[in-house]
This record gives C-alpha cells, structure tokens and sequence, in this order.
C-alpha cells in the first residue's frame, strides 16, 4: 500500500515551459486535492475533484489545469510556467464514505521557475 | 484567503515540557483536524475532531474544540525531541468540499 505517489520530487522549469506534475493514489479514494505552499502562506488549494471527470477550481487555480479520467490519478498541469509557480506541490486524497477521516498527503513537488 | 489563524508562529520549549498551539477560524466548520510536517516532508494526519465534539485524545494529543470562540487548540504533553516540525489546523467547512489551513506553528524541542 504506497499511498500518495507523487512525480517528480524535483523539477527546475524556465518560464514559459509547460510540465505536468503527477499524482497517484492506490487508496480507492474518490477525493483528490492539489495545494501548494509558500513561505508564510501556509498551503492553498489550487483544484480539487470529488470523483472522476468531476474536478472544480480552489483558492489559487489561475496558471494551473486539471483532469481526472481515473479514481487513481489527478495530474496538475502548468500550462505556461512563471516565476511566481515556484513553490513545493502536495497532492492530497481523502476516503469520501461513511465516516470523517483525515486527509493523506504526498512527499510534494518541489518546483523552481526560473 | 485561510480559514485559520494560528498561534503562535513559533514555539520553542524543552523536552518532557508540554507544548500548546491554538487556532481560530471564521466559519462554521463540520469538523477541525490537526496535521504535523517534518522540514522537507509531506503533511501527516495527526487527529480529526467534529463539530459536535469539545475534547479528544490520542496518544500523548489531546485537541479541544470551541465552536462557540470558533478556536481548537493542541496540547502535546512530555515534549520529545521528535516532536520538532511544523503544526497546522485545517478546517473542512460546512458545505464546502475542501480543507483549508492555517499558517501553522512551527515547533522546536530543546535537548
């Protein structure tokens, strides 16, 4: 049972690059989240989904797209990467049945735009 | 915006001494849980408490919940050095299907 599984652990973008981070859940979760976080801001939700082919936008979505075509993945695509993207990434599922269960997180994304 | 608002920033204490962090929130809230990160590490779920619940206790944890102040706080007794990392609340708002956090408290034990 690994959990979150997030891809890659490292990344060094140029701007205006597009790459798409991935994120795997072998949980049976329906619930995925993408967050990020910054220095002094604490995490953001950037776009979550409830299911597949359900996904809506969070706090910070703008620069950032989504799908969800299977249970297992969410992956997070930046479609044209700009300095203010760097930032670590954490993919995140949650158990939607009977009950209040915390969330699992991944190891994240660290992301450098330079 | 965060939901939370945590206090304080920082917190540095020796070991065996117990340790407390607060938060606050704006919303109604159907429940509140606590989340702990290791420097360079992913979030782990430390303790969820619903709405309708005032204390829990896990282990060497114990949250209480005001929903009346809309505040929780953390209480982690007999501090170890492996308790040093960062603490956030996280609230799952009535209504909403999302986890929103505060800024967190970062917690350092002294040998």
């Amino acid at each position: 049972n690994a959990g979150v599984t997030q891809t890659p652990k490292f990344q060094v973008l140029k701007t205006g690059q597009s790459m798409t981070l991935q994120c795997a859940q072998d949980m049976n979760h329906e619930y995925m989240s993408w967050y990020r976080q910054d220095p002094g801001m604490g995490l953001r939700l950037i776009h979550y989904s409830v299911g597949a082919g359900i996904t809506d936008q969070g706090e910070v979505p703008n620069g950032y797209n989504v799908s969800r075509s299977t249970t297992e993945d969410f992956p997070l695509r930046l479609l044209s990467a700009a300095p203010s993207q760097t930032s670590v990434y954490f993919c995140a599922s949650r158990y939607t049945g009977t009950g209040m269960l915390g969330y699992t997180f991944g190891s994240g994304t660290r992301l450098t735009v330079v | 915006s965060q939901q939370g608002e945590e206090d304080p920033q920082a917190l540095s204490i020796q070991e065996g001494e117990n340790a407390t962090m607060n938060c606050s929130y704006k919303t109604s809230i159907n429940n509140l849980q606590w989340y702990r990160q290791n420097s360079g590490r992913g979030l782990v779920h430390l303790i969820l408490i619903r709405s309708n619940e005032r204390e829990k206790h896990s282990g060497r944890l114990r949250v209480t919940l005001d929903t009346s102040k809309k505040s929780s706080s953390l209480l982690i007794t007999a501090s170890r050095a492996a308790d040093t990392a960062s603490y956030f609340c996280a609230t799952d708002a009535t209504g909403a299907q999302k986890l929103v956090f505060g800024q967190g408290t970062r917690l350092t034990i002294n040998p």
